[in-house]
């Protein structure tokens, strides 16, 4: 089983700042890792696919990188909404697949 | 316009029995693969299982293996989450999604909130 462990557990920053998010897979998994955006009430929201690319009209401020067992989440100039929980997820043995603990990304 | 759509909430007893459903619509239900995901209150997002309605092929997170079944229904789109018997650490709200080509989720359905108290 591939765990996934994400931190830091809570980033609190402030609008205009840039968040980066971390997730380290257990054992390698290329670069099939996607991030996740959650909001509360909210069903997930798929970000980025592949470790970099932006799923369908995500904004250009959300990029990932990574490849292996290391991989980071990187949103530029945190706008309001953006405060949210933040998942990753690994599909590397489909139909088999697991999802990081996540992190809170909070206003300062 | 793809939709998933989960039935709504539920309260059991612990040892009762339970299905939700999730009904797919606006893709090609049986070539597109279907997981759960449980939400534990205030928790993180934990895969459940996955199932390809063509064939049925199905399989479980270890920690959910012999405690759930997942199956579906191809003549009515819709796929099943069950339980022959409740605990009360079932009670989550569990989602259904709908994996792309590239085996990520693009589409979730609403959530459906299974609350097992006595």
């Amino acid at each position: 089983e591939i765990v996934l462990t994400q931190s830091p557990a809570t980033l609190s920053l402030s609008p205009g700042d840039t968040a980066t998010l971390s997730c380290r897979a257990s054992q390698s998994i290329s670069a099939f890792l996607a991030w996740y955006q959650q909001k509360p009430g909210q069903a997930p929201r798929l970000l980025i696919f592949d470790a970099t690319n932006r799923a369908t009209d995500v904004p250009a401020r959300f990029s990932g990188r990574g490849s292996g067992t290391d991989f980071t989440l990187t949103i530029s100039s945190l706008e309001p909404e953006d405060f949210a929980v933040y998942y990753c997820q690994q599909r590397y043995n489909w139909p088999l697949c697991s999802f990081g603990q996540g992190t809170r990304l909070e206003i300062k | 316009e793809v939709q998933l759509v989960q039935s709504g909430a539920e309260v059991k007893k612990p040892g009762e029995s339970l299905r939700i459903s999730c009904k797919g619509s606006g893709y090609g239900f049986t070539t597109s693969w279907i997981a759960w995901v449980r939400q534990q209150p205030g928790k993180g997002l934990e895969w459940v299982g996955t199932i390809y309605p063509a064939d049925s092929n199905t399989r479980y997170s270890p920690s959910f293996q012999g405690q759930v079944t997942i199956s579906v229904d191809k003549s009515i789109s819709t796929a099943y989450l069950q339980w022959s018997s409740l605990r009360a650490s079932d009670t989550a709200i569990y989602y259904c999604a709908k994996a792309d080509w590239q085996y990520y989720f693009n589409f979730w359905g609403q959530g459906a909130l299974v609350t097992v108290s006595s």
